[in-house]
C-alpha cells in the first residue's frame, strides 16, 4: 500500500513550458485535491475532485488545469509556465465520511526559470 | 473569508522543554480544526483534530482545545524530543472536504 505518490519529485522548467505533475493514490479515495505550498503562506487549494470524472477550481486555480480521468489518478498540468508557479506541489485524497482527513503525497518541487 | 493564524517562527526549544503553538482562526458557524505535521522531506499528516466546541484532540503526547469563545485551537507538549522537529499547520474546514491552512510554524528541539 503505496498511499500518495506524485510524479516527478523535483523538475526544472523553463518559463513559456509546459508540464504534467501525476498524482496516483491506492486507497479508493474519492476525493483528491492539488495544494502549492510557499513560503509563509501554508498551503493553497488549486483545484480538486470529488469523485472520477469532476474536477472543481480551488482557491488558486489560475494558470493551472487538471483531470481525473481515472479514480486513482490526479494529473495537474500547467500550459505555459510562469516563474511566479515556482512551488512545492502537494497532492492528496479522503473519502467518505472522514473527507477532512487528507492524506499527503511527499510534494513535488518545480522551479521555473 | 475564513482564515487561520497561526504564530510566526521558528520556534526553538530544548528536549523536555513544554511547547506551545498558537492558533486562532476566523469562521463562521462551526468549523472543524485541525493540526497537521509536515516532517523534513515529506508531505503533510494528520496530528490531531477537534469537530466541536470543547472538544480536545490528542495523539502522540499533543494536545489541542476547540475554544470556541477564544476562536483557538492552540497545540501543546509536555515534553518535546528532537523527533518532534516538524513545520506545524494549523487548519480549519467548514464546507466538508475544503481545509483552509495557516502559514505554518517551524519547531526546532536541540539535544
Amino acid at each position: 500500500n503505496a498511499g500518495v505518490t506524485q510524479t516527478p519529485k523535483f523538475r526544472v522548467l523553463k518559463t513559456g513550458q509546459s508540464m504534467t505533475l501525476l498524482c496516483a493514490q491506492d486507497m479508493n479515495h474519492e476525493y483528491m485535491y492539488w495544494y502549492r505550498q510557499d513560503p509563509g503562506m501554508g498551503l493553497r487549494l488549486i483545484h480538486y475532485s470529488v469523485g472520477e470524472g469532476t474536477t472543481a477550481k480551488g482557491e488558486v486555480p489560475d494558470g493551472y488545469n487538471v483531470s481525473r480521468l481515472k479514480k486513482q489518478n490526479f494529473l495537474l498540468g500547467l500550459e505555459s509556465a510562469a516563474p511566479s508557479q515556482t512551488s512545492v506541489y502537494f497532492c492528496a485524497s479522503s473519502y467518505g465520511d472522514k473527507k477532512e482527513t487528507q492524506y499527503f503525497g511527499p510534494g513535488t518541487r518545480l522551479l521555473v526559470l | 473569508g475564513d482564515s487561520v493564524t497561526q504564530m510566526e517562527g521558528p520556534v526553538t526549544l530544548s528536549e523536555e522543554a513544554f511547547l506551545t503553538i498558537n492558533c486562532t482562526y476566523t469562521a463562521t458557524g462551526y468549523p472543524s480544526l485541525f493540526w497537521y505535521v509536515q516532517y523534513p522531506g515529506e508531505g503533510l499528516q494528520l496530528l490531531l483534530k477537534a469537530t466541536k466546541a470543547d472538544d480536545k484532540g490528542s495523539n502522540k503526547g499533543f494536545e489541542a482545545t476547540y475554544r470556541k469563545e477564544t476562536t483557538s485551537f492552540h497545540l501543546e507538549k509536555g515534553s518535546v524530543q528532537v523527533s518532534d522537529s516538524a513545520v506545524y499547520f494549523c487548519a480549519l474546514s467548514r464546507y466538508g472536504n475544503k481545509l483552509v491552512f495557516g502559514a505554518g510554524t517551524i519547531l526546532r528541539v536541540k539535544s
